[in-house]
């Protein structure tokens, strides 16, 4: 299968600092990559949906400008959480899917996320 | 709203047993429906998926049964093992959209 890369795999920062996170797909192209918020035992929660070369698509209730998503290139897409503070601490996972002619391939492939940590 | 309900929120299971997780989805528009299986500290990974066309899909000790009338798909993990031990959720999708359900924690013991 596909390989999504996300760095750092953990983070810890302190409170009012801003973190980014890059997830890259190895080896193919990625039009579309998708941001995730997990939090203990719980499910993913889609953040956002970050779109190359145009904004990204926050979902309801997702802060844009806490969360700034850049997809500058077909391979790469950064989260960067601003000021940080600890209730931001999270499981944080991308993921990307294959670009299909206008559509996306169905197959979603994980980023092995990011553990951040703010004290 | 939820989109995919998933039960049992958790499952214990003997080694060699069988393990049953059950989803159930609303958007009769959803046409994909993965299951994946995520350890801790790791980021989900694809397990099986189906599509509606199909009632049924094996792969291995890995079974999906769909039920498309009923909105309804399940995942069966046949003799079960220790190393099956992991969070599973199911999911359903359409175009752009993937919705989770709320995942299941198993625990296979030995």
């Amino acid at each position: 299968g596909a390989v999504v890369s996300q760095h750092p795999s953990w983070v810890i920062c302190k409170s009012g600092t801003s973190v980014k996170i890059e997830c890259r797909s190895l080896d193919f192209q990625a039009t579309t990559m998708f941001w995730y918020r997990q939090f203990p035992k719980q499910s993913l929660m889609l953040m956002a949906t970050s779109n190359e070369g145009s904004k990204a698509t926050y979902e309801q209730g997702v802060e844009k400008d806490k969360f700034l998503i850049n997809h500058a290139s077909l391979t790469l897409s950064t989260l960067t959480v601003t000021s940080a503070h600890p209730e931001d601490s999270s499981f944080y996972i991308c993921s990307a899917r294959r670009a299909r002619g206008p559509t996306l391939d169905t197959e979603a492939f994980f980023g092995q996320g990011t553990r951040l940590t703010v004290v | 709203q939820q989109q995919v309900k998933q039960s049992p929120q958790s499952l214990i299971v003997q080694k060699g047993g069988i393990s049953i997780i059950n989803c159930a989805y609303e958007n009769t528009a959803f046409d994909y429906f993965p299951w994946y299986q995520q350890f801790p500290g790791k980021g989900p990974a694809l397990l099986i998926a189906i599509r509606p066309d199909v009632s049924e899909k094996k792969e291995g000790r890995f079974t999906i049964s769909f039920n498309k009338s009923a909105k309804q798909f399940s995942l069966h993990i046949m003799d079960s093992q220790p190393g099956d031990s992991a969070t599973y959720f199911c999911a359903a999708s359409y175009n752009n959209d993937m919705r989770f359900g709320a995942g299941t924690r198993l625990t296979v013991k030995p």
